[in-house]
C-alpha cells in the first residue's frame, strides 16, 4: 500500500519546456489535488478532481494543465515552464470533506 | 478574506522541554481545523483534525486546542524529541474540497 506516490522528485528545465509531474494513488480516494509550497506561504491549490472526468481549478491554476482518466491518476502537466513556476509541488488525496488529507513526498521543480 | 496566521515563525527548544505552537484564522464558514506535521523535505503528514464541537485532541506527545469562540487553535508538544524537529502546519476548512487554507507554518527546531 503506497499511498500517494510522485514522480519525479526532482527537475530542472529551462524556461518554456513543458513537463508532466505525475501523480497516483491507491487508497480509491475519489478527490485528487495539486499544490505548490513556496517558502514563506501556505500550500495554495492549483487544480482539484472529485472524480474520474472531473478537473476544476484551485487558486494559482495558470500555466498548469490537469486531467484525470482514472480514479488512480492525476498527472500535472506545465505547459510552457516560467521561472516563477520554481517551487515544490504536492499531490494530495482527500477521504471525504472532513476525511485525512493524504499527501505525496513531493517534486521539487527547478525553472532556468 | 479568509485567513490562517500562525505563529512563531520558528522556533528552537532543546530536547526534552515542552512548546506550545499558535494558530489564529479568520475563515467562515467554519468546518474544521488540521493539524500536519512537515519533516524537510517530505510531504505533510496529519497529525489531528478538530470539528467545531471539539475543543481538545491527542496524539501522543501532541495536543491540539481549539477555541471557535476566539478562532484560535494550539498545538503542545510534550517533551519534546530530536524527531519534532519539523514544520508544522494549521490548516482551517471552510467547507468542501477546495476550501482548504493553510498557514505557513512554525518551524520547530529541537536541539540536544
Amino acid at each position: 500500500n503506497a499511498g500517494v506516490t510522485q514522480t519525479p522528485k526532482f527537475q530542472v528545465l529551462k524556461t518554456g519546456q513543458s513537463m508532466t509531474l505525475q501523480c497516483a494513488q491507491d487508497m480509491n480516494h475519489e478527490y485528487m489535488s495539486w499544490y505548490r509550497q513556496d517558502p514563506g506561504m501556505g500550500l495554495r491549490l492549483i487544480h482539484y478532481s472529485v472524480g474520474a472526468g472531473i478537473t476544476d481549478q484551485g487558486e494559482v491554476p495558470n500555466g498548469y494543465n490537469v486531467s484525470r482518466s482514472t480514479t488512480e491518476d492525476f498527472p500535472l502537466r506545465l505547459l510552457s515552464a516560467a521561472p516563477s513556476q520554481t517551487s515544490v509541488y504536492f499531490c494530495a488525496t482527500l477521504a471525504g470533506h472532513a476525511g485525512e488529507l493524504f499527501f505525496g513526498e513531493g517534486s521539487r521543480l527547478t525553472v532556468l | 478574506k479568509n485567513q490562517v496566521e500562525q505563529s512563531p515563525q520558528s522556533l528552537i527548544i532543546l530536547e526534552g522541554k515542552n512548546c506550545t505552537l499558535q494558530c489564529n484564522y479568520t475563515v467562515s464558514p467554519f468546518s474544521n481545523l488540521r493539524w500536519y506535521k512537515q519533516d524537510t523535505g517530505r510531504g505533510p503528514v496529519s497529525l489531528t483534525i478538530m470539528t467545531f464541537s471539539e475543543n481538545t485532541k491527542s496524539n501522543g506527545r501532541y495536543t491540539a486546542t481549539l477555541d471557535a469562540d476566539t478562532k484560535q487553535s494550539s498545538l503542545h508538544i510534550t517533551a519534546s524529541q530530536l524527531s519534532d524537529s519539523a514544520s508544522y502546519i494549521c490548516v482551517v476548512s471552510s467547507g468542501g474540497y477546495n476550501k482548504l487554507i493553510f498557514g505557513a507554518g512554525t518551524r520547530l527546531a529541537v536541539h540536544p
